[in-house]
This record gives structure tokens, C-alpha cells and sequence, in this order.
């Protein structure tokens, strides 16, 4: 299956860390990718499937993965990191397709 | 700086079609395929179909089959996707992006603005 799954709302205190997962059995064979995106605007990406970040990404985003869950987290959350997030991959069924999870609603409180 | 930037929203009776561009600068046009993903209000991100620059083919989601069509004017570094038969429910954003494919990775970046369809009576 090409599925990935993720929470669909997930919170965090200001300045404290929290991890956001993305689910898939596609993620044991190609890594995922991370966008941020805030209302009204297009995603961005803030992770690139090799877990380096674009510039003018702050180093408080990383990304890491083991078996079928890829995450992504941030260390020490600003308010400005309240967004949705979606994670992507690879669709099993051809190299150039591709597969979003249904998004994170970012929280910071 | 690489950017892909996107047609104007577009207002269309059921029904109609509608025709949306994506102009690449910044880079090779050619040497990446462009995605084309939509969100309807409220709702996550769905993908639509893939198209290569270079040599034109496409691959489009099952749902969507039969009613798009990517193309390309490699003349002017430009991507479109043409959707047909529009309904109500294929009211939403559609956004261009460019992607970046490795052997067991891939990723999008950068993303078009974002083109407004709406679908009404």
C-alpha cells in the first residue's frame, strides 16, 4: 500500500519540542518529505526526503524515520511553526508518482 | 531563483472546462517532471498527475482519468492542465511543482502560487 497516514491535529507549548509521524508500509523502501503550510499559501517544503533541510529553514526542523514511520520534528517550537504539515513519499505504483498524507494541523500554545 | 508561477483563479459553470498554467523559470525546464496537486477548501493536499517536460508523458490519479490532460510548450518553459467535465466538488486550489527524483527519494520544490478553480452555476 502507498498509504501514509498522519495525526490529524497535534499541540505543543511554546519553545518545547513536538514530533509530527507519518505512517506508511511505502516507507520502509523511499524516504519522505516534509511541507509546511501556512493559511491561504502553498506548501513549502522544510524537509527533503534525505532529511536536509532548504535554506532559510530553521535548524529547529529535522526529520527522521525507523521502519514504517517517518517524523518530523521540532525543538523548540516557535508560534510561527503553527501550520499544516504533510509528509509525502513515493507511490509504490511508479517512480514518478507521488504520495501525500492527509496533513497535521500544527498547533503552538 | 527557480520558480514555477501559476494562471489566475478561474470561475466555470459545471460541465465546462478549464485550462491552467504553470510557467518554470530559474532552471531546466526539461530536466523535471512537474506535479500537479489540488486542495479544496478545508481539505488536505490530493495529488492529480505528473507530467515530463522532456518527453511528455503523463500519468494521471485513477479518479481523474478521462477528464485531464497535461501538456507542455517547451518554447516557453510552460506546463498546463486542462481539466474537463468540471463539477462542484472539483472546486479548489490547483498548484504546479517541480519535482526532484533520486533513486529512493523524491521531493517537491518549488511549488506554483496556486491557481483558484471554482466550479458553479
Amino acid at each position: 500500500s502507498s498509504e501514509l497516514t498522519q495525526d490529524p491535529t497535534v499541540s505543543v507549548a511554546l519553545g518545547q519540542t513536538v514530533r509530527i509521524t507519518c505512517q506508511g508500509d511505502i516507507l520502509r523502501r523511499f524516504s519522505a518529505s516534509w511541507y509546511q503550510q501556512r493559511p491561504g499559501q502553498a506548501p513549502v517544503l522544510v524537509l527533503d526526503a534525505r532529511n536536509i533541510r532548504p535554506s532559510g529553514v530553521p535548524d529547529r526542523f529535522s526529520g527522521s524515520s525507523s521502519g514504517t514511520t517517518a517524523s518530523l520534528t521540532i525543538t523548540g517550537a516557535q508560534a510561527e511553526d503553527e501550520s499544516d504539515y504533510y509528509c509525502n513519499s513515493r507511490d509504490s505504483r511508479g517512480n514518478h508518482l507521488v504520495v501525500f498524507g492527509g496533513g497535521t494541523k500544527l498547533t503552538v500554545l | 531563483q527557480v520558480q514555477l508561477v501559476q494562471s489566475g483563479a478561474e470561475v466555470k459553470k459545471p460541465g465546462a472546462s478549464v485550462k491552467v498554467s504553470c510557467k518554470a523559470s530559474g532552471y531546466t525546464f526539461t530536466n523535471y517532471d512537474i506535479h500537479w496537486v489540488r486542495q479544496a477548501t478545508g481539505q488536505g493536499l490530493e495529488w492529480v498527475g505528473w507530467m515530463s517536460p522532456d518527453s511528455g508523458d503523463t500519468a494521471y490519479a485513477q479518479k481523474f482519468q478521462g477528464r485531464v490532460t497535461m501538456t507542455r510548450d517547451t518554447s516557453i518553459n510552460t506546463a498546463y492542465m486542462e481539466m474537463s467535465s468540471l463539477r462542484s466538488d472539483d472546486t479548489a486550489v490547483y498548484y504546479c511543482a517541480r519535482l526532484i527524483l533520486g533513486a529512493t527519494y523524491n521531493w517537491l520544490d518549488p511549488w506554483g502560487q496556486g491557481t483558484q478553480v471554482t466550479v458553479s452555476s
